[in-house]
């Protein structure tokens, strides 16, 4: 059975503060989806990656397969990151990050 | 920028009821998905669909609920004698490919309240 976890549940910052949310799961994959929840509760997709490391603005996922191991990094933290980061494999979500970012 | 829809925003419904929540998908996208997310908790994967029928469902996913895709654009998700428990929000997604790979992308959901 496929187990999506993720670590820490909840992490607060002050602005401009490196963020880093990590994601472990049990099963061999192809690939592993990072995505962003709003408060109003819409999602939107940061990452799909299968190996090395993405990065997209202040955003950077990287990914070890062999120790099936994802983290997100947020540089330059801003309060507008505050959101739930959630890490997806095989259709299996994670429970999500909820990340507050303070001014 | 193509956007996956959903509609109704908001579906208030009595235990008992059937409700259909609808979905437009990205137009180019062959592969289509709903989920749903009860109030506090992870989103779990319902089922996939492709080439009109159902590729993977979960355990969820029983004789309550169907999928349909009764024309060129929209994806429909029916919901049959609802129960208390079926509130939720319930997302539909779409990908251009095989969604385990593949990036998939995200309606604003249909939050669905049985009294």
């Amino acid at each position: 059975k496929n187990e999506v976890e993720q670590s820490p549940q909840n992490l607060t910052a002050q602005e401009g503060e490196f963020i880093t949310i990590n994601c472990s799961y049990s099963v061999g994959i192809s690939a592993l989806h990072w995505l962003q929840q709003h408060p109003g509760g819409g999602i939107v997709s940061l990452f799909m990656l299968s190996s090395g490391k993405k990065k997209h603005g202040r955003l950077i996922a990287t990914i070890n397969i062999q120790e099936k191991h994802s983290s997100l990094h947020i540089t330059a933290s801003h309060p507008r990151d505050s959101a739930v980061y959630i890490c997806a494999v095989k259709l299996i979500f994670g429970t999500g990050t909820r990340l507050q970012v303070f001014p | 920028e193509p956007e996956v829809t959903q509609t109704p925003s908001h579906q208030v419904t009595q235990m008992g009821q059937e409700v259909i929540l609808r979905c437009v998908p990205i137009s180019n996208h062959l592969y289509f998905y709903w989920y749903r997310q009860i109030l506090g908790q992870k989103v779990e994967f319902l089922v996939s669909f492709y080439n009109n029928e159902i590729s993977e469902k979960s355990e969820i996913f029983d004789d309550q609920f169907s999928v349909e895709r009764p024309d060129g654009s929209n994806f429909t998700l029916k919901i049959r004698s609802t129960k208390l428990e079926d509130s939720a929000m319930y997302f539909c997604a779409s990908s251009d490919y095989w969604g385990a790979g593949n990036e998939q992308f995200f309606g604003p959901g249909t939050r669905l309240t049985v009294l």
